[in-house]
């Protein structure tokens, strides 16, 4: 049964960059039918997609994210990474990691909850 | 840009009413739509995916239905465990993934 969650810092400075990780158990993230993908949820506000990233290593940014966005693979670790770079309040939030399959998230880590501020 | 809304933005009922929410795309999104129930502090639960199809292992009291623009997620009866906020998301080629912006149902 795959598993993910998410790991990194809960409180990060503003203008600093904040890097989580997703570390998948119970499985393998090779394989080119999944996007291995964060969400976020912002306090008071419905879910937002950040990105997805293939085994091929092609990626997938939203529009509004992706001059600060960044999203790798390891492979060997069973892990996927997200880097956002210059961090603002409007960035605290609770982040997710998940697979998707067939345009669908079906499995979720619990999220890690991440606030900016100084 | 596609848009989703979720109608209503929330929702009060009782054990055993049935229970209707709708989303509303802004464009034709054919039927790349699934259905979450979030639940604070818990990972986000895949309920229902292409519009009307169950995921494994979702109580059959959950339904989805639509297509193009407008689709209906319902609760047949609806139990205590079904305390939630309840978003959908769609797929398209232009936008990838987009949520609606949920509702939140009290029992």
């Amino acid at each position: 049964q795959v598993q993910l969650q998410e790991s990194g810092p809960g409180l990060v400075k503003p203008s600093q960059a904040l890097s989580l990780t997703c570390t998948v158990s119970g499985g393998s993230i090779i394989g080119g039918i999944y996007a291995w993908s964060w969400i976020r949820q912002r306090p008071g506000k419905g879910l937002e997609w950040i990105g997805s990233i293939y085994y091929s290593g092609t990626t997938y940014y939203s529009p509004s994210l992706r001059s600060r966005l960044t999203i790798s693979m390891d492979t060997w670790k069973t892990q996927f990474s997200v880097t956002l770079n210059s961090l603002t309040a409007a960035d605290t939030a609770v982040y997710y990691c998940a697979r998707a399959v067939n345009h669908t998230f079906d499995i979720w880590g619990q999220g890690t909850t991440v606030t900016v501020s100084s | 840009d596609i848009h989703l809304t979720q109608s209503p933005s929330s929702l009060s009922a009782s054990v055993g009413d049935r229970v209707t929410i709708t989303c509303r795309a802004s464009q034709n999104i054919s039927i790349w739509l699934a259905w979450y129930q979030l639940k604070p502090g818990k990972a986000p639960n895949l309920l229902i995916y292409k519009a009307s199809t169950l995921h494994r292992g979702v109580p059959s009291r959950f339904s989805g239905s639509g297509s193009d623009t407008e689709f209906t997620l319902t609760i047949s009866s609806l139990q205590p465990d079904d305390s939630a906020t309840y978003s959908c998301q769609l797929y398209s080629s232009f936008a990838l993934f987009t949520f609606g912006p949920g509702t939140k149902v009290d029992i």
